[in-house]
């Protein structure tokens, strides 16, 4: 089956770190280029960081640049997003998404991040 | 950064009319549109790219179209599994930025 799992959300006090997890298969995943899309409850989509499909060529939005790092192992078809220094505003469904080369088509469930003492 | 705008924030039509969602780009994007569907508790699905592209699947009573700046979604004849929140997105540059969303209710 093609999917896309992600794991590693959670509960993390302010200035605390994560590493999320986003588990492919079903299709070749060393030639897709990968990102993280989060969504705080009841908002809307923000388009966070992005990786091509070798990891040569990363790309972060500045809510998040300094304090996180996508990164991918081709040889365990998974997608990381490490994150640092976290905020109350960080607080969001945290989705994988394939993309394309003309759309995100393929996207995990999410796993949720909670930022809170 | 591309601020992607859409209209109306929340639109209530009755099953089997006509849906008009609106999507405007603070700058040219070309034809790099695409579209997502959104129920609650679930991931975007993607519904249309490339401005007017269905994704497999998706029946043909779901349109787009525009060019630039101005984009639109029609929804033909909506059906109950319809009623949702859509986004719109652009993938001309970095970031890959979303409109706020159409929340499609009845």
């Amino acid at each position: 089956e093609v999917q896309l799992v992600e794991s590693g959300g959670g509960l993390v006090q302010p200035g605390g770190s994560l590493r999320l997890s986003c588990a492919a298969s079903g299709f070749t995943f060393s030639t897709s280029a990968m990102h993280w899309v989060r969504q705080p409850l009841g908002k809307g989509l923000e388009h966070v960081a992005a990786i091509n499909y070798n990891g040569a060529n990363t790309y972060y939005a500045n809510s998040v640049k300094g304090r996180s790092i996508i990164s991918r192992d081709n040889s365990r078809n998974t997608l990381y997003l490490q994150m640092g220094s976290l905020r109350v505003e960080d607080m969001a469904v945290y989705y994988c998404a394939r993309f394309t080369g003309y759309s995100m088509d393929l996207w995990g469930q999410g796993t949720t991040v909670t930022v809170s003492s | 950064e591309i601020v992607m705008t859409q209209s109306p924030a929340t639109l209530s039509v009755s099953p089997g009319e006509r849906a008009t969602l609106s999507c405007w780009a603070s700058q040219s994007v070309s034809s790099k549109v695409a579209w997502y569907q959104q129920k609650p508790g679930q991931a975007p699905r993607l519904l249309i790219y490339g401005v007017s592209t269905r994704a497999t699947g998706i029946p043909p009573r779901f349109s787009g179209s525009g060019s630039g700046t101005e984009f639109t979604l029609t929804i033909s004849s909506l059906q109950s599994e319809d009623f949702a929140v859509y986004f719109c997105q652009h993938y001309s540059n970095w970031p890959f930025t979303f409109g706020p969303g159409t929340k499609v209710d009845i």
